[in-house]
């Protein structure tokens, strides 16, 4: 079964607000977590990553914190914007100690109220 | 500026004939993913290769098979279309076991 999930397939935020798109793992040897984002009619895009040995990382309104006691992930977008409507994704790897791919969830759809 | 190309864009063929979709990068990367993507299941991995004339499959490779004959190009071919690979097809690049950069898709219809 898939390894990597999310909890929320769908999320409306007001323009402005906070949001928070959270994501499930199940293999405690993953130590390597990606955010990607996908709008419509476009591959994904890389927003941010981070690896087991850091619980916390922050981008440009992004900030992404890692939960390793739970297996828990989750991506904050601050001041969400119209231009933040998207699919978002989270991908996880074992790593250099196993020789596999990235492993997807099934996507979080954010919809921006303006 | 190194990229990564996918064609066609949009496909339609009919049910039986053999398709392939091309996936072409510049950035000299080792590594190379097919993904196909459908409503409710996300992207779901169909073939990869870690370098020149390696390739393994993926989650959902029957009916489909890849080469990768240079560090460029991965095409993925479908030896006999079926309905049921009505999808959108995303190829991915990376240099190691991290960040993949996606193609632009592209989208096939079997009829």
């Amino acid at each position: 079964g898939e390894s990597v999930g999310l909890h929320l397939p769908t999320l409306s935020v007001q323009e402005g607000d906070n949001s928070i798109i959270n994501c499930a793992y199940s293999n405690s040897a993953s130590d390597y977590f990606i955010w990607y984002k996908q709008e419509s009619g476009k591959g994904p895009q890389f927003i941010i990553d981070i690896r087991s040995n850091m619980d916390k990382r922050q981008g440009q309104r992004v900030t992404v914190l890692l939960n390793k006691t739970v297996k828990h992930l989750s991506l904050q977008i601050a001041a969400t914007q119209p231009g933040d409507s998207a699919v978002y994704f989270c991908a996880e790897n074992i790593g250099n100690s196993g020789n596999t791919p990235l492993v997807f969830g099934k996507g979080t759809r954010l919809s921006v109220i303006a | 500026d190194a990229e990564i190309t996918q064609s066609p864009r949009h496909k339609i063929t009919e049910t039986g004939r053999q398709v392939t979709l091309a996936c072409h990068q510049t950035w000299n990367h080792n590594n190379m993913f097919w993904y196909r993507q459908d409503l409710g299941h996300g992207l779901r991995l169909i073939h990869y290769s870690y370098g020149v004339h390696d390739t393994n499959k993926g989650e959902v490779s029957d009916g489909y098979s890849v080469s990768r004959s240079n560090t460029e190009d991965l095409p993925l071919t479908l030896e006999s279309a079926a309905s049921s690979q009505t999808s959108v097809y995303f190829c991915a690049s990376s240099r190691g076991q991290d960040e993949q950069f996606f193609g632009p898709g592209t989208r096939l219809t079997v009829l």
